[in-house]
């Protein structure tokens, strides 16, 4: 079968840094994305990992490890309009998604 | 360069009726992906198209059907529509489906139809 968890929601400071944790068990892999969703908009595509490491992209680094199914999204000096919903899905043939992690940054 | 263009955005409908879905992908991008998101399920995959054929399909009733035409643009239908249909339906385009040698192959998502079903 195919498990993708995330945390439901998180709080997290303006100017700090937040990490988004993401396990998966599915019958396929073929690489992970991290999506950002502001409330009422697309999804917009963030990072992709296939590889185990870090993928550093500007303020947002996404992690993987595929013998642990484990990936995580950093989020430096968090800004107020980083409060979104993050998406982080899993290819096996089709793009398979989590439930989304919801991220509040407070002032 | 358009973005993927979903039609209508919102719309109602009472349980038993049918709906008809409509998206356009980026031109240039063959293959469409359709997700249902709800509150409680996050995005579930449906199906997804590329060249006219179905591809991958979602665990849905069968209430639930789409199509590609030759210009890639795609249709989803709901037949019998219940309470529980209601949600946000996206439809996502990539360059082609996702195969071995293609790498990341980023979907890119519309901003969605709302159905609510009363």
């Amino acid at each position: 079968g195919q498990n993708i968890d995330q945390p439901t929601e998180m709080t997290a400071t303006e100017g700090a840094i937040v990490q988004i944790n993401c396990t998966y068990q599915t019958s396929g892999f073929n690489g992970l994305f991290w999506y950002q969703q502001h409330a009422g908009e697309a999804p917009t595509f963030l990072s992709y990992n296939v590889l185990d490491g870090l993928e550093e992209k500007g303020r947002f680094s996404s992690f993987l490890s595929r013998s642990k199914g484990y990936s995580y999204l950093l989020l430096k000096e968090l800004q107020m309009k980083d409060s979104a919903s993050y998406l982080c899905a899993v290819r096996e043939g089709k793009l398979i998604f989590g439930q989304g992690t919801e991220l509040s940054v407070k002032p | 360069k358009a973005g993927v263009t979903q039609t209508p955005r919102y719309l109602i409908k009472t349980r038993g009726q049918q709906v008809t879905l409509s998206c356009s992908p980026i031109s240039g991008h063959r293959s469409v992906s359709w997700y249902q998101q709800t509150p409680g399920q996050g995005l579930q995959f449906l199906f997804e198209y590329f060249s006219e054929t179905q591809r991958n399909k979602g665990n849905f009733p069968g209430r639930f059907s789409g199509r590609q035409f030759s210009n890639s643009r795609s249709e989803m239908n709901v037949s019998t529509l219940e309470l529980g249909d209601s949600a946000l339906y996206l439809c996502a385009s990539s360059l082609r489906v996702w195969d071995y040698s293609s790498g990341a192959n980023v979907l890119t998502f519309g901003a969605g139809s709302r159905l609510t079903v009363l």
